[in-house]
This record gives C-alpha cells, sequence and structure tokens, in this order.
C-alpha cells in the first residue's frame, strides 16, 4: 500500500535560518511521482515539484530544494534563509505510475517563520 | 482570471439541508476533481470526470454527488449535510494525468455544517 509520512506536524524557525521538511513515503511500484505543494494562510494549494521515481537528481529553485533518496525513500525539501512569507502549511504528496489520476498526500508539515 | 474558481468560498448551513458548490475551469483541461480536507488539514480524493465521465469515486457516502454538465464544470451536491461534512472542498482540473501534469486547484469552499 502506498504511504507519505511527514512526521513533523510543526515547526517554527526565525526568518533567515534553514530549515528542512521531511517527506518519507512507501510503495511497491518502481514507477511513482512525488510532489510538493505549498498552502499559505490564504487557502489555496501551491504547486511546487513534481519528481519522477527515475530522476533522482536534487533540483535547486531558488531558495527552495528537494532532495530525493530512493534508498531511504525519502524526498525531503529545504528553504535556505527562509522568509515569513514561506508561512504555510507544506504536502507531500505520491502517485504511483500514469493512469490512477490520483495523490496520496500526507499530514502536511506548518511552517512558521517568525520575523 | 482565475484558473479554477470555485463558489461559494464560505457556506454555512445547518444539518439536514441539501447544498451544492460549484466549480468552473478555464484551462481547457479534461480531467477535474474534488478533494476533501478535514480539519487536521488531510486531503483525500473524492471523484475525478474526465471529459464528463466519472473516472474515480472513492468511499463517499451517496450523499454527495458530482455532477459534470461539460468538461470545465464539475459541481458538487450534498444532500442531508451531517456535522462530519464540515471540512475544505477543492476542486482541481489537469491537463492530462496529474502525475505527469500536476494539479491546478481553486481556492477552496469552506464548509461548516452546524
Amino acid at each position: 500500500a502506498q504511504k507519505v509520512t511527514q512526521a513533523q506536524t510543526e515547526i517554527s524557525v526565525v526568518e533567515k535560518e534553514d530549515v528542512t521538511l521531511d517527506c518519507v513515503y512507501e510503495t511497491r511500484d518502481t514507477t511513482y511521482y512525488l510532489f510538493w505543494y505549498k498552502q499559505p494562510p490564504s487557502g489555496e494549494l501551491v504547486f511546487l515539484i513534481r519528481r519522477n521515481s527515475f530522476d533522482e537528481q536534487n533540483e535547486i529553485s531558488g531558495r527552495y530544494s528537494w532532495n530525493f533518496q530512493k534508498s531511504t525513500s525519502s524526498f525531503n525539501f529545504t528553504i535556505t534563509a527562509s522568509q515569513v512569507v514561506d508561512s504555510a502549511v507544506y504536502f507531500c504528496a505520491l502517485s504511483e505510475a500514469l493512469g490512477t489520476y490520483k495523490y496520496i498526500f500526507g499530514t502536511g508539515t506548518r511552517l512558521k517563520v517568525l520575523a | 482570471d482565475t484558473a479554477v474558481s470555485q463558489t461559494p468560498k464560505y457556506l454555512v448551513t445547518q444539518m439536514g439541508n441539501d447544498k451544492s458548490i460549484k466549480c468552473e475551469q478555464n484551462l481547457g483541461h479534461d480531467t477535474m476533481y474534488w478533494y476533501k480536507q478535514d480539519s487536521k488539514k488531510f486531503l483525500k480524493i473524492m471523484f475525478s470526470y474526465n471529459n464528463k465521465e466519472l473516472i474515480i469515486n472513492e468511499t463517499v457516502p451517496n450523499r454527495f454527488s458530482p455532477k459534470s454538465p461539460d468538461k470545465a464544470h464539475l459541481n458538487l451536491h450534498i444532500n442531508s449535510l451531517e456535522l462530519g461534512d464540515s471540512a475544505v472542498y477543492f476542486c482541481a482540473s489537469s491537463q492530462g494525468p496529474p502525475e505527469r501534469y500536476g494539479y491546478t486547484f481553486g481556492s477552496g469552499t469552506r464548509l461548516t455544517v452546524v
């Protein structure tokens, strides 16, 4: 069965600190897709990144970076030099193969960045 | 121009009432979805329509009925509302399989049943 675990329920950091949000997944498939979404206080869900199981390259986008490690079934998200605007709930999600048309979401990590 | 728009944004209603939430997308996507986010922020898919055809129907009480008059619209009708239906309901769309293309979500409808 597929499962996504975000063990950190809530994290608080002071502005400019680096922070890593953990995501551990379970799947029996060799082909799968991983995602991160951001839900700011306004409530909408914003797509951040997609990664397929054959691409273990880490990715950096500005202050955001993602570390995908199949050996530990993890897809962690790091924000460098955090800002107050980064305060949000962050969701990791998993989808098995093409054609399932649905994700399994983790329970989210609430990040509070304090000024 | 909002890509996926839901109305209403907030809905407060009494137990036993029937209510509808509307969703429209102007992205030309073929597939639309309803997700439910409970009070603990857990997100779970409810339904999906591809070109007006139901392709996902998760274990949802049959008081919930989706309706897709065309591929740009997916409405959610809920009969005999219960306290446990209180949640945020998100509509989403995708160009194709969301595994490849991702979802575009609406801003959510917060339903409160009193």
